[in-house]
């Protein structure tokens, strides 16, 4: 079972240059989460999407942007790099958002932008 | 808004104690609240998820309970051991919300 899987796992940027990082899931999940970590500061909510062909802003969407075509995929993209958006992504997805169904988490996309 | 609050952000202890990591969290009218463990550069594993009319769950040593009427949830760890160390989040998935809200975490550290 891949559970949740993305790509890539390390990524250098340089200012002013655009990325996608790529998030699918296997588990016929519907919810899927967009998360930045930086250090000390926790988990902070970018975009989400309960379902194919619906997303929404979270906590700090600017500078990002998402869509959900697929059940299975749900790519984050960045337009133009800063280096505020130094940071690790982590993809997370669970199944309705229900009171019983825990949240499952890829390994994270480290980025650095220079 | 629902706000989440993990106390210590850091602990160390000796092998073979018992401990207690804490988080409350300020709504009570919550559907669940998640446990996480977050080993160094790697994403987060759910370790146990307790809903709004559960009082605790266990899962081999780890015991998570929880009390929405004064807003805690405390996950105890018997008899620690170096393979516990790691970051430990809860989150809490407040009523009529998509989203959970994430503690900051915190770091343990057992020490053989």
């Amino acid at each position: 079972n891949a559970g949740v899987t993305q790509t890539p796992k390390f990524r250098i940027l340089k200012i002013g240059q655009s990325m996608t990082l790529q998030c699918t899931q296997d588990m016929n999940h519907n919810y899927m989460y967009w998360y930045r970590q930086d250090p000390g500061m926790g988990l902070k909510l970018i975009y989400y999407s309960v379902g194919a062909g619906i997303t929404d802003k979270g906590e700090v969407p600017n500078g990002y942007n998402v869509s959900r075509s697929t059940t299975e995929d749900f790519p984050l993209r960045l337009e133009l790099a800063a280096p505020s958006q130094t940071s690790v992504y982590f993809c997370a997805s669970s199944y309705l958002g229900g009171s019983n169904q825990p949240q499952h988490f890829g390994d994270g996309t480290r980025l650095s932008i220079l | 808004k629902q706000e989440v609050t993990q106390i210590p952000a850091a602990l160390s202890v000796p092998e073979g104690e018992n401990l207690v990591l804490n988080c409350s969290f300020t709504d009570s009218a919550i559907y669940n609240l998640q446990w996480f463990r977050q080993d160094p550069g790697k994403g987060l594993t759910s370790l146990l998820l307790i809903q709004s009319s559960q009082r605790e769950q266990t899962s081999g040593r780890l015991n998570a309970s929880l009390d929405k009427s004064s807003g805690r949830s405390t996950l105890y760890i018997a008899a620690s051991q170096p393979g516990d160390s790691a970051t430990y989040l809860c989150a809490a998935l407040s009523g009529g919300s998509y989203i959970p809200t994430f503690g900051r975490g915190t770091s343990l550290i057992v020490h053989p």
